[in-house]
């Protein structure tokens, strides 16, 4: 099976400050990659698809990139409704495995 | 507006039964390939069965040979039959839908919506 991995674990930042998360595949899964968000008792969110697409309605401050085994989810400028943990998930395989996860807290 | 609506969760024994349904509307559903997801309690999510509009069926490793997907497009309703049950199978359950469109099959797809999950817990 394919694993992942994200870094950072946590993340502590401010509102209208950049964040970047990366996550990382155990072998190439070409732009197979998803990212989700995800708030405390609520179902996980998408809000990217095949590494860079943006999901309809997402705002655009949230953008993904990358491509094989590394790949980032940014955040422009931050904002109160994004504070969650976000997850990737790789569809390269059939195996459909997701990372650990990045929570986003207030600095 | 796609809705998808869990129930069933309870507490059960280890070794008992439990059978979930997730409810569908606001899409055409027997057109679009459905799962189950599973997240234990502050853990990460894990994807757990697969089940195409025509009924093909793809399980995880860790639930094979105890869960059984199903659907019934009449009623568009999607169901999880869960037995032998274990403690580490203690987890909210989500309903989600693949993405990508109508009959788009095979595993090799992210998840597009989800429901709001329904909780199953394993404890004598």
């Amino acid at each position: 099976d394919i694993q992942m991995t994200q870094s950072p674990s946590t993340l502590s930042a401010s509102v209208g400050g950049r964040v970047t998360i990366t996550c990382r595949a155990s072998q190439s899964i070409s732009s197979w990659l998803a990212w989700y968000q995800q708030k405390p008792g609520k179902a996980p969110k998408l809000l990217i698809y095949k590494a860079s697409s943006l999901e309809s309605g997402v705002p655009s401050r949230f953008s993904g990139s990358g491509s094989g085994t590394e790949f980032t989810l940014t955040i422009s400028s931050l904002q109160p409704d994004d504070f969650a943990t976000y997850y990737c998930q790789q569809y390269g395989s059939s195996s459909r495995t997701f990372g650990p996860g990045t929570k986003v807290d207030f600095k | 507006e796609v809705q998808l609506v869990e129930s069933g969760g309870g507490l059960v024994q280890p070794g008992g039964s439990l059978r979930l349904s997730c409810a569908a509307s606001g899409f055409t559903f027997s057109r679009y390939s459905m799962n189950w997801v599973r997240q234990a309690p502050g853990k990460g999510l894990e994807w757990v069965s697969y089940i195409t509009s025509g009924s093909s069926i793809y399980y995880a490793d860790s639930v094979k040979g105890r869960f059984t997907v199903s659907r019934d497009n009449a009623k568009n309703s999607l169901y999880l039959q869960l037995n032998s049950l274990r403690a580490e199978d203690t987890a909210v359950y989500y309903c989600a839908r693949d993405g990508g469109g109508e009959y788009i099959v095979g595993l090799l797809n992210y998840f597009d919506y989800w429901g709001q999950g329904t909780l199953v817990t394993v404890s004598s």
